[in-house]
């Protein structure tokens, strides 16, 4: 079985700031990994994923998350989080032998703080 | 473009009726998925269909659920003798071709079993 943990209910920081939102993992096979955020009254956007290649990878509004296989981790960072950026923050992990069946962690919610 | 649409936007309806809830996905996108959230969890993963056929309809959570995609493009998601704890929001997401892509998401049909 696979499955995602995000330790955190609750993330706050303020603006300017640096920002992490983590992620845990735990699948058989590749793990494909993805990061997708929730506004208020707006459906889920994608924001970056790992499938292979390089362990740093960058997203939309210049979010990024490093890969550890050792640590089975997904974290999301930004170096200078804006109040723009608070929303539910979701991780999503699958692998190659789960193909497109993905498990969704339960959401964190960042808040920005001015 | 046109982005994922659902409808309705919202329904109830009464235990033991039968609803049908739609997604209208991304023109030219082949995948799509159907998930189920409940208040603060993260989407939970019902079915998948790549084209006309569901390849993978292991989240079903029993056989009063079902699903269908005839042309390949529009789906719809039936729930017989409805309960109370089918109360959620459906989330329909698709995205573009085989691989491990970003998902689209649609707004949602919120489900409230009376």
């Amino acid at each position: 079985a696979q499955s995602v943990a995000q330790p955190e209910d609750q993330v706050n920081v303020a603006e300017g700031n640096p920002l992490t939102v983590k992620c845990t993992y735990s699948v058989s096979g590749n793990p494909y990994l993805f990061w997708y955020v929730q506004y208020p009254n707006r459906g889920l956007q994608f924001l970056l994923k790992y499938i292979t290649g390089d362990n740093l990878v960058k997203g939309s509004y210049g979010f990024e998350a490093e890969f550890n296989k050792s640590q089975t981790s997904f974290h999301l960072k930004k170096p200078s989080a804006l109040v723009s950026d608070s929303a539910l923050y979701f991780c999503a992990v699958s692998s190659d032998n789960y193909g497109q069946n993905f498990v969704f962690g339960p959401g964190t919610r960042l808040s920005v703080l001015p | 473009g046109a982005g994922v649409s659902q409808t309705p936007s919202n329904k109830v309806t009464e235990k033991g009726k039968y609803v049908e809830l739609r997604c209208d996905p991304i023109s030219g996108h082949t995948a799509l998925y159907w998930y189920r959230q409940s208040l603060g969890q993260g989407p939970e993963f019902l079915i998948y269909f790549q084209g006309t056929g569901a390849a993978d309809d292991s989240g079903l959570p029993n056989d009063r659920f079902f699903a269908v995609r005839p042309e390949g493009s529009v789906s719809t998601l039936k729930i017989q003798r409805t309960e109370r704890g089918d109360s959620a929001v459906y989330l329909c997401a698709s995205s573009y071709g085989q691989g491990v892509g970003e998902q689209y998401f649609g707004p949602g049909t919120r489900l409230t079993v009376t």
